[in-house]
């Protein structure tokens, strides 16, 4: 079946360091792979998402591209902000109706 | 006003007493979901329901109910609440139609305690 693996955290940063959140998954077919962020005592929001092999999602200065041949989709932002510590998943859909997530890493971004 | 609206958002029963948690949703989206949220486990699948008359069991459905009242209306029941129910309970959205990715809209989550 349908199954998704991110890294796992927690994920401790300075203040404009590079960031990356490794994510593979295992699909049948072209699922959509999708990045949701959750930040403290709130629900998931999208914050990018990509439909087939080669898009680049973007948005709020994080990208992510998907990568067929290495059936990945990993999380990257050039310079990371205190604001975006958060909980940060991993999602796949494939051709039905169902998203998997994966299990979430934890980013904290210190000052 | 949130799309998605959970109540409540925080909830602390004991052992056996019966628990609902209720979501409503303004997006006007068919497709309403029930998710359970447990440190380092991602999200779990509990119910889905396509419309009013159509309810499915997802993943970990045992020990968990639901009723979808209205279009906008999903609630999820535990009839008899144990302590490893303790988790975030989250409620989620989605469209259907032509060239619709499935992108999912979340509540702020329930917050369940079981002592």
């Amino acid at each position: 079946g349908n199954s998704v693996t991110q890294m796992e955290g927690p994920v401790t940063l300075s203040e404009e360091a590079f960031l990356t959140i490794n994510c593979t998954y295992t699909a049948t077919g072209y699922p959509s792979l999708f990045w949701y962020v959750q930040y403290p005592g709130e629900g998931l929001q999208l914050l990018l998402k990509a439909t087939k092999a080669d898009d680049k999602g973007s948005n709020k200065g994080f990208e992510a591209t998907y990568r067929k041949e290495t059936t990945s989709f990993h999380l990257e932002k050039g310079s990371v902000q205190v604001s975006d510590s958060a909980v940060y998943f991993c999602a796949l859909k494939g051709g039905g109706f169902k998203t998997i997530f994966g299990a979430g890493t934890r980013l904290f971004v210190k000052a | 006003d949130a799309d998605v609206t959970q109540t409540p958002r925080n909830r602390i029963t004991k052992t056996g007493k019966r628990i609902m948690l209720e979501c409503s949703q303004t997006k006007g989206h068919d497709r309403m979901y029930w998710y359970r949220q447990d440190p380092g486990l991602g999200l779990q699948l509990i119910y889905y329901s396509f419309d009013v008359k159509d309810i499915n069991k997802g993943e970990i459905s045992d020990g968990y109910s639901v009723s979808r009242q209205a279009q906008a209306k999903f609630s999820l029941s535990l009839e008899s609440a144990i302590p490893n129910q303790t988790a975030l309970y989250f409620c989620a959205t989605s469209d259907v139609g032509q060239g619709n990715t499935g992108e999912l809209f979340f509540g702020e989550g329930s917050r369940l305690t079981v002592l």
